[in-house]
């Protein structure tokens, strides 16, 4: 049984590139949340899909932005790249509706130059 | 606002010696309480969750965690440390409206554990 997958495991980007992050849900799981770790830090909320769409958004600018495919994996796009958004980018899957907690991928070490 | 405090950053103990990570939260009502474990270079992985019920709880690896309302802590315990146990330890609340709502992380307790 999967766990959660992301894609890729690291990534270097010049400043005012865009970058794409790729998350696989665990099997039966319909619900993909992101979070942003920055380092030394704990994980931030950037948004939730369920259902192909944005249901819950924390708080973090319109250049980040997200889709939910048919199959439940999920898609992070960052546009114009800042030195501030090097981190480590979780994804997180889960059940919706039911009483079982979010389970994490190893995320993706975004790294900005 | 809603809030995890994590007071203690770095802790370091000695092998086989009790442990104990403070956790306190800030929240409208009482939430779904976490505790994830990553190790460098992982995600997170969980050791144990408060969502109802008996307020001692047991979780993964022989940590336990006591949800305290009066407090507003969920401190996380285990009563023989192993060197394996040296990671970074994060507390966090959810919503109880929707278990699968965002998170709300405390900055992390790094653990430390001497031979």
């Amino acid at each position: 049984d999967a766990g959660v997958t992301q894609s890729p495991t690291h990534l270097i980007k010049t400043r005012g590139q865009q970058v794409t992050l790729r998350c696989s849900p665990k099997s039966g799981h319909d619900t993909v949340s992101w979070y942003q770790q920055a380092l030394g830090q704990g994980p931030q909320f950037i948004f939730q899909y369920y259902e192909e769409e944005e249901r819950q958004r924390g708080n973090f600018p319109d250049r980040f932005s997200g889709h939910q495919f048919p199959n439940y994996s999920s898609e992070l796009n960052v546009n114009a790249l800042l030195l501030g958004d090097s981190a480590l980018y979780l994804c997180a899957s889960s059940l919706a509706l039911s009483n079982q907690p979010q389970h994490f991928g190893d995320g993706t070490r975004l790294s900005i130059l | 606002a809603q809030s995890v405090t994590q007071p203690d950053i770095h802790i370091t103990v000695s092998e086989g010696a009790s442990l104990e990570l403070r956790c306190n939260y800030s929240y409208g009502a009482t939430p779904y309480l976490f505790w994830y474990v990553q190790s460098p270079g992982q995600g997170l992985q969980l050791l144990l969750k408060y969502f109802s019920g008996d307020t001692l709880v047991q979780g993964i690896k022989g940590f336990e965690a006591e949800f305290k309302r009066s407090q507003s802590s969920f401190n996380l315990r285990k009563p023989s440390v192993h060197w394996s146990d040296a990671a970074e330890y994060f507390c966090a609340v959810g919503a109880r409206s929707s278990n699968t709502g965002k998170l709300i992380f405390g900055q992390g307790t790094t653990l430390q554990v001497k031979p």
